[in-house]
């Protein structure tokens, strides 16, 4: 049973430190996407990728949020300084492409605490 | 902004059919309808979805109005375990710009036993 794959899955940090989050896409997926979810704002998309190269990070926050595909089994997001606010559920969801629809597959989420 | 509107919540009993009814009246002839559920503390999953016709899987079927306004997803016997939020989701094929899911507030399924 293929999974998207994220580590870590939880990470308290304080404000103003790295954070780094991975992805590991469904092997042959070559859609990638990030999610943000918190109570307030609900589940929002942040980046997306087709074949390693992004389409869209409008909704990444420029200054301090950066999203990569180094290879096509890994995602990475990062967030230089963290801030209190990025506290949230960070989630990675892989697609396949040749799919007309290109349903998502969505991770366990990685659970960010900024202090 | 979602396009799509549905009821903040609904309870079911468990072992009884449960209708999650979703209007989407903007709908484009191109987009499809997505339905996607999140439990508790976990990832949104993939239920179903579709263009026109009505659709059937191992978890649900998708009854979708002829004129494409409004659709209704239904869990046949449901149990416990499909208590959860239940998102309806309308987007393009990917082909077309800005193909990412939109996702609304939702509506909580609460089943009981």
């Amino acid at each position: 049973d293929a999974r998207v794959t994220q580590t870590p899955r939880h990470k308290v940090t304080e404000m103003g430190q790295e954070v780094t989050m991975r992805c590991q896409p469904i092997l042959g997926h070559n859609t990638v996407f990030w999610y943000r979810q918190t109570m307030m704002q609900g589940l929002e998309l942040l980046a997306y990728f087709r074949n390693r190269a992004p389409l869209d990070d409008s909704g990444m926050p420029k200054d301090r949020f950066s999203a990569e595909m180094p290879d096509a089994t890994l995602a990475t997001l990062k967030i230089q300084p963290s801030e209190p606010r990025d506290s949230a559920v960070y989630f990675c969801a892989s697609g396949p492409l040749g799919d007309r629809e290109e349903t998502q597959y969505f991770g366990p989420g990685t659970r960010l605490l900024v202090l | 902004d979602a396009k799509t509107t549905q009821p903040t919540s609904m309870d079911c009993a468990e072992g009884r059919a449960a209708n999650l009814p979703c209007n989407h009246s903007t709908i484009s002839g191109n987009e499809y309808v997505y339905w996607y559920r999140q439990i508790h503390s976990q990832g949104p999953q993939y239920i179903i979805h579709g263009l026109k016709n009505n659709e059937t899987n191992e978890m649900a079927s998708l009854i979708i109005t002829e004129d494409r306004k409004s659709s209704t997803l239904i869990l046949p016997h449901a149990t416990l375990r499909d208590t959860a939020v239940y998102y309806c989701i309308v987007r393009a094929p990917r082909w077309q710009a800005g193909t990412a899911l939109i996702f609304g507030k939702g509506t909580t399924l609460s089943v009981s036993s």
